[in-house]
């Protein structure tokens, strides 16, 4: 049963760099892609990006500017940078389990599970 | 990339059946079979209720379905209980390596 434990500072100022981690137990760490979701207060969800175990990335074109994912594969962790918050990047963050790396095993474009989501706020 | 549209709130009686609507444009939901829903309770994370457009994970209720027509992707469930009042989220792979969510819709069971 894999599970995804996240954790990070959560009050940051302006223009201050926001740093998440989110570390995988159980199951496959390298076959997979490892996203990062985020979801302001009361408002809907957005996808921030993607990795995978060599290092692969994908981000949404909206953030791709301050927007870093990184990966350790000693310690089964994807890492989450986001530069020069403002107000608007107060939200929860979670991190959650996606595609396949590889097309051998199939096609699964969707996110399960999810880590548990870390509030992060951006307050002067 | 916008977010694909969704009605704000659905409501419904126990034991009824609600659909909810999740509308986007051919280079996303009309574009790929690649659909999912997600169920969300207050102050919790996302859980995956349909992947695929249609397909049910493992131990999932057969209450919940999806479906997909042109551009629109709707999720039913039918007998609804008491437990099934969330916010539900759509989401859709783009082709572009990206992905995108829907705006959310809160189910309310009268």
């Amino acid at each position: 049963q894999v599970q995804l434990h996240q954790w990070g500072a959560g009050l940051l100022k302006p223009p201050e760099t926001l740093s998440l981690t989110c570390a995988v137990y159980g199951g496959s760490f390298g076959g997979y892609y490892w996203n990062w979701i985020r979801q302001p207060p009361g408002k809907g969800l957005e996808w921030i990006g993607e990795i995978n175990h060599s290092g692969s990335t994908n981000y949404n074109p909206s953030l791709k500017s301050r927007v870093t994912i990184s990966v350790d594969t000693s310690k089964n962790q994807i890492s989450l940078r986001l530069s020069s918050v403002t107000a608007a990047d107060t939200a929860v963050y979670y991190c959650a389990r996606g595609s396949y790396t590889s097309g051998f095993f199939g096609v699964r474009k969707y996110f399960d599970p999810w880590g548990q989501g870390t509030l992060v706020t951006v307050s002067s | 990339q916008s977010a694909l549209t969704q009605p704000a709130s659905v409501s419904g009686s126990p034991g009824q059946s609600i659909t909810i609507s999740c509308t986007g444009t051919s280079s996303d939901v009309g574009g790929h079979n690649y659909v999912s829903w997600y169920q969300q309770h207050p102050d919790r994370a996302p859980k995956l209720m349909i992947y695929d457009v249609s397909n049910r994970p493992s131990g999932l209720s057969n209450r919940f379905s999806g479906s997909k027509s042109g551009n629109t992707a709707s999720l039913t469930i039918s007998g609804l209980q008491a437990e099934d009042e969330a916010d539900y989220y759509c989401s859709s792979y783009t082709g572009s390596s990206t992905y995108v969510f829907g705006t959310g819709t809160k189910v309310t069971v009268l």
